[in-house]
């Protein structure tokens, strides 16, 4: 069964320090989809990223970049020179090809808090 | 862009009450879910719609049905409302087809059951 795993709950930093979030997951499945998703505390989920298992190229838009590692199953987030308007919490999402209806296995979530 | 709409921002219901929470989509996409979210528990599927009438359990059913009579709209109804059921309850919808496509969230529904 797929699994996803986001050990930190909570993470406080200040203001443009760097931020990890830290994402790993199980899956049985060959080909596979991952997500990260922003969660404002307005409440509405916004979708940042999605990465195929056969694409491990690490992606950068502005401030955030992911690491995609298949050798750990692993799918970081970081924010880099964090801001008072990145704190949410994140969630890290796994998709496998097989499932049907595209579903979605939801981490935990992370909770960013960015002091000013 | 995308719009996914819930009925009600807030909801206040009694034990046994039942309860229907609605959820309309405006792109015309094929696959809609219904997830609760709990604290350290992160999001839970509730249901899945592919089609139209077409609905799969999710990880967690019990003491919830749905419906999709349209493609745009569908529907979670608690039949006997009780506390446990207090939560979040996010709705979302996605393309279909070979490979995952990103799903679009609504802005919830914050259940409480007393």
């Amino acid at each position: 069964a797929q699994k996803v795993t986001q050990a930190q709950t909570e993470i406080s930093v200040v203001e443009k320090e760097d931020v990890t979030l830290d994402c790993v997951y199980e899956t049985r499945d060959t080909t596979y989809y991952l997500f990260w998703y922003k969660q404002p505390p307005s409440g509405e989920l916004v979708f940042l990223i999605r990465r195929n298992s056969f694409d491990e190229q690490n992606e950068i838009s502005g401030r955030y970049s992911w690491n995609f590692q298949k050798s750990t199953s692993s799918f970081n987030f970081t924010i880099t020179a964090s801001q008072v308007v990145d704190s949410a919490v994140y969630f890290c999402a796994l998709s496998e090809a097989k499932a049907a209806g595209n579903k979605l296995t939801f981490g935990g979530g992370t909770r960013v808090l960015v002091k000013p | 862009d995308v719009k996914v709409t819930q009925s009600s921002r807030y909801l206040v219901k009694r034990t046994g009450e039942k309860v229907f929470l609605e959820c309309v989509q405006d792109m015309d996409h094929e696959n809609m879910f219904w997830y609760r979210q709990d604290p350290g528990l992160g999001l839970r599927l509730i249901y899945f719609s592919y089609d139209v009438k077409m609905k799969e359990k999710g990880d967690i059913p019990e003491g919830y049905s749905v419906s999709r009579e349209k493609k745009e709209r569908f529907s979670l109804i608690l039949e006997s409302a009780s506390t446990n059921q207090t939560s979040m309850y996010l709705c979302a919808s996605s393309l279909s087809g070979r490979g995952a496509y990103e799903q679009y969230f609504g802005p919830g529904t914050r259940l409480t059951v007393t």
